[in-house]
């Protein structure tokens, strides 16, 4: 079946550091992949997505790269703010937009001090 | 526009007594999930709705839980008898229809304290 891992949190950063959370899959087929943002006290929110391999997706300064080669997803940002404190999950599905339902990874929680 | 709407926010009930769990989805969004997620953990999918038909139901534990979605509309969730492991979040999302590039919504979740 399908699955997501990436890296265990708490990631702990200063402001206008450079992020890099990793994020690797396993599936059958051509997954759809995403990364969705959970900010303190709010639902999900999709954050970005790629559908095909090559595809980069990107949103708010943050980007991810569609690796098929390496079934990673890795999510990047040049320049972090403390706004960006939320926790973040890597998610796969079958269907473009995630309408086929989502395999989410465990989650990693990203703290920016000032 | 409105979002995914889900109540209550939080409940807190003894081991085996029952609960249910209300979500109204975004207007005109066919398809309607149910997603559980534990502390530390992601999102697990429950339930999967089309309009008022199970699309996929593979991880919902059937001896205990159910949910309907009568009218295509609005869904209910319900544990019975609720277990201690089934404290968690239950998130409702809702998209337009099982299509490519069409995103998923999800509402604040229902916090369940099962004591």
């Amino acid at each position: 079946g399908n699955s997501v891992t990436q890296m265990e949190g708490p990631v702990t950063l200063s402001e206008e550091a450079f992020l890099t959370i990793n994020c690797t899959y396993t599936a059958t087929g051509y997954p759809s992949l995403f990364w969705y943002v959970q900010y303190p006290g709010e639902g999900l929110q999709l954050l970005l997505k790629a559908t095909k391999a090559d595809d980069k997706g990107s949103n708010k300064g943050f980007e991810a790269t569609y690796r098929k080669e390496t079934t990673s997803f890795h999510l990047e940002k040049g320049s972090v703010q403390v706004s960006d404190s939320a926790v973040y999950f890597c998610a796969l599905s079958d269907s473009g937009g995630g309408a086929d339902g989502l395999t989410f990874g465990k989650g990693t929680h990203l703290i920016i001090q000032p | 526009e409105a979002g995914v709407a889900q109540s209550p926010r939080y409940k807190i009930i003894e081991k085996r007594q029952s609960v249910a769990f209300w979500c109204n989805p975004i207007s005109g969004h066919a398809t309607l999930y149910w997603y559980q997620q534990i502390l530390g953990q992601g999102p697990k999918l429950l339930i999967q709705f089309q309009n008022n038909g199970v699309v996929d139901d593979s991880q919902l534990p059937k001896d205990r839980f159910s949910a309907e979605r009568l009218k295509g509309v609005d869904s209910t969730l319900k544990i019975q008898p609720a277990k201690l492991e089934d404290s968690a979040v239950y998130l409702c999302a809702s998209s337009l229809v099982t299509s490519m590039n069409t995103e998923a919504f999800f509402g604040q979740g229902t916090r369940l304290t099962v004591v």
